[in-house]
């Protein structure tokens, strides 16, 4: 059974950092594409990073260019997402996706909630 | 950025009819490899999202069959032949063909 499971969410302060970090079960994690997928309280969803299977290609929304950066350790079969310069906006609750062979299936974690408030 | 618009985006269905969302691109979703990338997404209140079709016309495993895609170049529609209480939600359209991948607005799927 696939289970993406996310942590470190929580209250930050405007201009403040999170890392975001995403454990992978049951499916080839090294073979998989990965995302971050965020979604702002009552809002819809918006895509905000992903990365190749390889690590070799690194993809941003706009809105978030230069302040994350989303790693990978396929060893450790987890994802990660640094969040720097934090502003009220990057409020959400953030997805971690997975799309296994060549983009057949898609898994979503449970979701963790950033807030972003002094 | 590619931007998907979403009609309508409330539905409300009595139970056992069908139901239908249109979803339209800006750009042309045919990707250089011959692959359509517009899938959709079903969220369920309080659940975190689910995908129930990609590459246009595919369901993923599990999905029940009275759910089906359609649509090619600008314009996708995604229909539910009998709506059942479960299908209550917000679903969203979703394209992988251009960077940044984008999502529709949503259409909030209710039960009159």
């Amino acid at each position: 059974e696939v289970r993406l499971v996310e942590s470190g969410g929580g209250l930050v302060q405007p201009g403040g950092s999170l890392r975001l970090s995403c454990a992978a079960f049951g499916f080839t994690f090294s073979g998989s594409w990965m995302s971050w997928v965020r979604q702002a309280p009552g809002k819809g969803l918006e895509w905000a990073a992903h990365i190749k299977a390889d690590g070799s290609g690194k993809y941003y929304v706009d809105s978030v260019k230069g302040r994350f950066t989303i790693s990978r350790d396929n060893a450790k079969n987890s994802l990660y997402l640094q969040m720097n310069s934090l502003r009220a906006e990057d409020t959400a609750v953030y997805y971690c996706v997975s799309w296994g062979g060549a983009g057949t299936t898609s898994d979503w974690g449970q979701g963790t909630l950033v807030t972003v408030s002094s | 950025d590619v931007v998907l618009t979403q009609s309508p985006l409330s539905l409300p269905v009595t139970l056992g009819q069908p139901a239908s969302i249109s979803c339209r691109s800006s750009y042309s979703l045919l990707h250089s490899d011959g692959n359509t990338y517009l899938e959709w997404f079903q969220q369920r209140p309080g659940q975190s999202p689910r995908r129930l079709i990609y590459r246009v016309s595919n369901r993923d495993s599990g999905v029940p069959d009275r759910f089906s895609g359609s649509g090619s170049g600008t314009d996708f529609t995604l229909q539910i032949s009998r709506v059942e209480a479960e299908d209550v939600g917000v679903y969203y359209c979703m394209q992988g063909t251009h960077w940044p991948h984008t999502f529709g607005p949503g259409t909030k799927l209710e039960i009159k």
